[in-house]
């Protein structure tokens, strides 16, 4: 069963708009969370993470908010840009290394 | 620096063959990893490694095998291919002590027949 999930399989948003993506989680014992970015033909590349002991992470046009108690996690991309238009997989580790996926959810930005 | 890099890229096997995919990080890291990803499935992973010469299960292990001979090298095997094996392959390493950031392969694209 999976631990992680993204239940939005795509996103389309406005050039200039903002995206916010949505993950939640099952397994009480994750404490650190993750976001990844993969283009097509490419493998996922780090976007952003965040602590359990935090409730917000910034960098530049990214930002992760976490809710333990509602087990859940959103990241917010201000301003969206075509270049933002991939897939993003939320992650999860509960032991330092192996991390849990969920099914990604497909950003589409139009102009 | 070329990061992570996979061995080949795409590959079409027949029911029953086998293969081995090579991955390979030039960036010294402790830990490595083979994941498979799959439509709807996110990524899952296969086998990892905490260090040379050491392997454990992932996710979903059954029909693989693997090798960390070499600390920079991660071979994934598949002794008798299934179409159920047919997906996306990626490797990742990742340094020790404490959460690092995974840095992934570009993939290899499996068909089995």
């Amino acid at each position: 069963d999976q631990q992680v999930k993204q239940n939005s399989p795509s996103l389309s948003v406005q050039e200039g708009r903002i995206s916010i993506l949505n993950c939640d989680y099952t397994n009480s014992m994750f404490d650190y969370f993750l976001w990844y970015k993969k283009y097509p033909a490419e493998g996922p590349t780090f976007l952003i993470s965040i602590s359990s002991i935090k409730d917000k992470n910034e960098d530049g046009r990214f930002t992760v908010f976490l809710n333990k108690s509602a087990k859940h996690l959103s990241l917010h991309i201000v301003p969206s840009q075509p270049g933002d238009s991939a897939v993003y997989f939320c992650a999860a580790s509960e032991d330092d290394y192996k991390l849990s996926f969920g099914a990604g959810t497909t950003v589409t930005v139009r102009a | 620096n070329a990061g992570v890099t996979q061995t080949p890229k795409f590959r079409v096997l027949k029911t029953g063959q086998s293969m081995t995919l090579l991955c390979a990080q030039d960036m010294n890291h402790e830990y490595m990893y083979w994941y498979r990803q799959d439509p709807g499935m996110g990524l899952r992973l296969i086998h990892y490694s905490v260090g040379e010469g050491t392997t454990a299960k992932g996710e979903v292990p059954d029909g693989y095998n693997v090798s960390r001979l070499k600390k920079q090298n991660f071979l994934l095997g598949l002794e008798s291919a299934a179409p159920s094996q047919t997906s996306v392959y990626f490797c990742a390493s990742s340094g020790a002590g404490g959460v690092n950031e995974q840095f992934f392969g570009p993939g290899t694209r499996l068909t089995v027949l």
